[in-house]
């Protein structure tokens, strides 16, 4: 089956600092991804849309200095939350939809980022 | 107001009881429809899709109704294991692969 992995599983920074958050699709090519965030008992909430080679499409409200998403090959996006406060702590997940079925996506396990 | 509105619940059941959740979509155009279950603090999981004709799968049976943006959800003979949020998710017409989550309901199964 499709099997999409994250990493790192948490995380526990310091206010101001950065976090790369890794989003791998191990046994497809992915050449879409998404980034959700969910905040405690709130719905995912859509923050970007990550296609390979090209720009990521952000949603709105979500600013694209902050989060920065690179996704440089078919199986790989980053998402770095920057400067990051204790607002951003929240809980990751990322999705990839596979090139050969585009009806269908898959999820990671999610990161769970706090900010202290 | 939301694009999809689930009520939160909680929903508190015993074993074996049906349960019925609900969802509204405010956006017409919508065009796939879908149910996720999420256990605490893991990802979500594709439970089943959603279509008009209705379709099940075991003790899950799902509806769509169109005309009035509502999906539904039906589980009978709950067990335990059944003990998770929903979500009620739709996507947006064309084929974005966005995928608009409601909030999830969330449903206690006691023995």
């Amino acid at each position: 089956g499709a099997v999409v992995s994250q990493h790192p599983s948490w995380v526990i920074c310091k206010s101001g600092t950065s976090v790369k958050i890794e989003c791998r699709s191990l046994d497809f090519q992915a050449t879409t991804m998404f980034w959700y965030r969910q905040f405690p008992k709130q719905s995912l909430m859509l923050m970007a849309t990550s296609n390979e080679g090209s720009k990521a499409t952000y949603e709105q409200g979500v600013e694209k200095d902050k989060f920065l998403i690179n996704h440089a090959s078919l199986t790989l996006s980053t998402l770095t939350v920057t400067s990051a406060h204790p607002e951003d702590s929240s809980f990751y997940i990322c999705s990839a939809r596979p090139a050969r079925l585009p009806y269908e996506q898959y999820f990671g396990p999610g990161t769970r980022l706090t900010v202290t | 107001r939301k694009e999809v509105e689930q009520d939160p619940g909680p929903f508190n059941v015993p074993e074996g009881a049906t349960v019925a959740f609900n969802c509204t979509y405010s956006n017409s155009a919508s065009q796939s429809f879908f149910w996720y279950r999420q256990d605490c603090r893991k990802e979500p999981k594709l439970l089943m899709s959603v279509y008009s004709s209705g379709n099940e799968d075991g003790r899950f049976t799902a509806q769509l109704n169109r005309a009035s943006q509502y999906i539904s959800l039906l589980i009978r003979d709950s067990k335990l294991s059944d003990s998770a949020t929903y979500l009620c998710v739709v996507t947006p017409s064309g084929n974005t692969g966005k995928l608009i989550f409601g909030q999830g309901t969330t449903l206690q199964v006691k023995p």
